[in-house]
């Protein structure tokens, strides 16, 4: 089983749409959560942190929910510019600290 | 700018021969990754530093890949004897933890082709 599984999409939603991606994590012991955001040919970019339950910036909220091992993601009001691949991250907490990353769901905003 | 920078952008090479790649992380932070990424894939990890330490290399390391971070700055990503598996986008990764918060910030890659 992968560490982190998204649905791939793609997701195609209108202009000013509300949409939600979900990702699941196996490790319980996951330690710290994020979104990235990454737009084709590109590299990774930082979306939102999720320390605690959940996180809220703007028209981006992230949600946590640890006895069911899932992380959550919802955009409001959906610009074009939001057309992009969103990545969940976990940080198992391991000695490495290293991230593990979903395969990303891809999402197009049409006008 | 005052970002993660790699160097170069992209690398041809043809099979067999051996390529060297370089990030710059952001100054003050003292964790560098190194991370592979194939088309349709997540981010997979390689390998990771504190300071000057390589703290740990991931079972996707061969003994082909090799990484350096000799003064703790920036680091060196070589891979010998390339092979055409090797074609992907090599992302170096900074972050400086604090606690659990391990924000991770990523320079623009390099993408190598293998012919």
């Amino acid at each position: 089983r992968k560490e982190v599984e998204q649905d791939p999409g793609p997701f195609n939603v209108p202009e000013g749409a509300t949409v939600a991606f979900n990702c699941t994590y196996s490790n319980s012991a996951s330690q710290s959560f994020f979104w990235y955001r990454q737009d084709c040919r590109k590299e990774p970019k930082l979306l939102m942190s999720v320390y605690s339950s959940g996180n809220e910036d703007g028209r981006f909220t992230a949600q946590l929910n640890r006895a069911s091992q899932y992380i959550s993601l919802l955009i409001r009001d959906s610009k074009l510019s939001d057309s992009a691949t969103y990545l969940c991250v976990v940080n198992i907490g391991t000695g490495a600290n290293n991230l593990f990353f979903g395969t990303g769901t891809r999402l197009t905003v049409i006008p | 700018d005052t970002g993660v920078s790699q160097n170069p952008r992209h690398k041809i090479t043809k099979r067999g021969q051996n390529v060297t790649f370089r990030c710059d992380p952001i100054s003050e932070h003292n964790r560098l990754y190194w991370y592979r990424q194939t088309l349709g894939q997540g981010p997979e990890f390689l390998t990771y530093f504190q300071n000057e330490a390589q703290l740990e290399k991931s079972r996707l390391l061969s003994d082909r890949f090799s990484a350096e971070r000799p003064k703790g700055s920036f680091s060196t990503l070589e891979i010998q004897r390339t092979e055409q598996g090797d074609s992907a986008m090599y992302l170096c990764a900074s972050s400086f933890e604090l606690r659990f918060r391990n924000e991770q910030f990523f320079g623009p890659g390099t993408r190598l082709t293998v012919l």
